[in-house]
């Protein structure tokens, strides 16, 4: 079954806007990942939060969790064009051996 | 030097067929999965294998049968193919410990069935 589900399903922003990515999920976890596909390429694994963890930044993305709210946010910060991709979070419940995907958000970054 | 490589990246063949694809990591890593992704992207896994035990088979019909001959590979063959089994199929890898580390995705086999 389908364990996140993404908001929104696509995005278009121009170079330099910030872009923000939700992701909502129905059961308790023990973290939720995030990863970009980038078009005709696998995942690319950006950043893994626990459940005990609020925020976590890598670079130009910083990660939110709310566990109250069962929901995560993804947020890039002076986009560029090779940020265009899809972006998908994952989750793991720590009972299932493994990750169950999200409906992932296309991002589209114009010059 | 690519860390999660998959053969062939292209596969179209007919209705019936019998194929394989191949999946190799040099990562080091325990464990090793294959994931279909459809058309609409949905991303889902099929098989999960630890150090070359399956620890996950999620439904899949018995016309897929992943085999891994060492911890570094893991091979997928699918027998009497249908048009319902379009889609990428991709290997992937993490160290030992499913869900709890990052996840390492090899770039895809785009199966076409005509």
């Amino acid at each position: 079954s389908q364990q996140g589900e993404e908001d929104p399903q696509a995005l278009s922003i121009q170079e330099g806007e910030n872009a923000t990515m939700n992701c909502s999920y129905r059961t308790s976890i023990n973290n939720l990942q995030w990863y970009r596909q980038n078009s005709g390429r696998g995942l690319v694994h950006l950043i893994l939060i626990r459940s005990n963890e609020r925020e976590k930044h890598s670079g130009r993305l910083r990660v939110t969790l709310d566990t109250s709210k069962k929901s995560s946010s993804l947020l890039i910060t002076a986009s560029r064009a090779a940020d265009t991709a899809s972006y998908f979070c994952a989750t793991y419940t720590g009972t299932a051996s493994k990750l169950t995907f999200g409906t992932g958000t296309r991002l589209q970054v114009t010059l | 030097d690519t860390a999660v490589s998959q053969t062939p990246k292209y596969l179209v063949t007919q209705m019936g067929n019998d194929k394989s694809i191949k999946c190799e990591q040099n990562l080091g890593h325990d464990t090793m999965y294959w994931y279909k992704q459809d058309s609409k992207k949905f991303l889902k896994i099929m098989f999960s294998y630890n150090n070359k035990e399956l620890i996950i088979n999620e439904t899949v019909p018995n016309r897929f049968s992943p085999k891994s001959p060492d911890k570094a590979h893991l091979n997928l063959h699918i027998n009497s193919l249908e048009l319902g089994d379009s889609a990428v199929y991709f290997c992937a890898s993490s160290p030992q410990g499913v869900g709890n580390q990052p996840q390492h995705f090899g770039d895809g086999t785009r199966l076409s069935i005509l």
